[in-house]
């Protein structure tokens, strides 16, 4: 069965630093990966997704996510962290041409942005 | 709407009480998801329509729930006598075509539900 591990449930950085936020999956076939962003109150806003193309993906407000078979991940990056980053974000994972149409999400990491 | 809509934004129950969750796709979209979120249990998968064919209802977590998605639109996620474990806040997606194919999900902003 498909899973998502997110490591760090909690991510502190400074305004400026590079934000990093794992995502490893286990499958046996390389699948659809996700990034969401939750900010408080609100729904998940799509940042980027990974289905074949290019493994280095781009996003929306500067994040952008780097899949690596080899070593089953996906982990988001920003070069430089802002203050309205804080939020929690979800790596979700799709199976590729899969009976089970549904999104299995990551536990979450929760990141804080210090001034 | 330009959006997934879900209402009512937060509901406060008794424990017991029968609740309805509406969620309006977005119009076109073939696909909707219905997830719960709560703490200790990140979001949990419950129900997925797919066109006309039959739903997945795999994520059901008991009988007291219940969902239907009329005229491959609007659906209605509805739990019978609430439970307090019930309280969470409960997410609806839709999607343009299915997930396995690499669709994207588009998420509402959630119903809060508290049950006292």
């Amino acid at each position: 069965a498909q899973s998502v591990t997110q490591l760090g449930s909690h991510v502190s950085v400074s305004e400026g630093a590079l934000v990093l936020l794992r995502c490893n999956y286990s499958s046996s076939v390389p699948p659809y990966l996700f990034w969401y962003v939750q900010y408080p109150n609100q729904g998940l806003q799509l940042l980027l997704k990974y289905t074949s193309a290019a493994t280095l993906v781009k996003g929306i407000n500067g994040f952008e996510a780097e899949f690596k078979k080899s070593e089953t991940s996906f982990h988001l990056t920003k070069p430089s962290a802002h203050m309205s980053d804080a939020a929690e974000y979800f790596c979700a994972v799709s199976e590729r041409g899969g009976a089970t149409n549904k999104l299995i999400f990551g536990t979450g990491t929760l990141l804080a942005v210090q001034p | 709407g330009a959006g997934v809509s879900q209402s009512p934004s937060n509901k406060v129950t008794e424990k017991g009480k029968d609740v309805e969750l509406r969620c309006d796709p977005i119009s076109g979209h073939t696909a909707l998801y219905w997830y719960r979120q709560s703490l200790g249990q990140g979001l949990e998968f419950l129900i997925y329509f797919q066109g006309n064919s039959a739903p997945d209802k795999s994520g059901l977590p008991s009988d007291r729930f219940s969902a239907e998605r009329t005229g491959g639109s609007v659906s209605t996620l509805t739990i019978q006598r609430t439970q307090q474990e019930d309280s969470a806040v409960y997410l609806c997606a839709s999607s343009l075509y299915a997930l396995e194919v690499g669709a994207e999900a588009f998420f509402g902003q959630g119903t809060r539900l508290t049950v006292v």
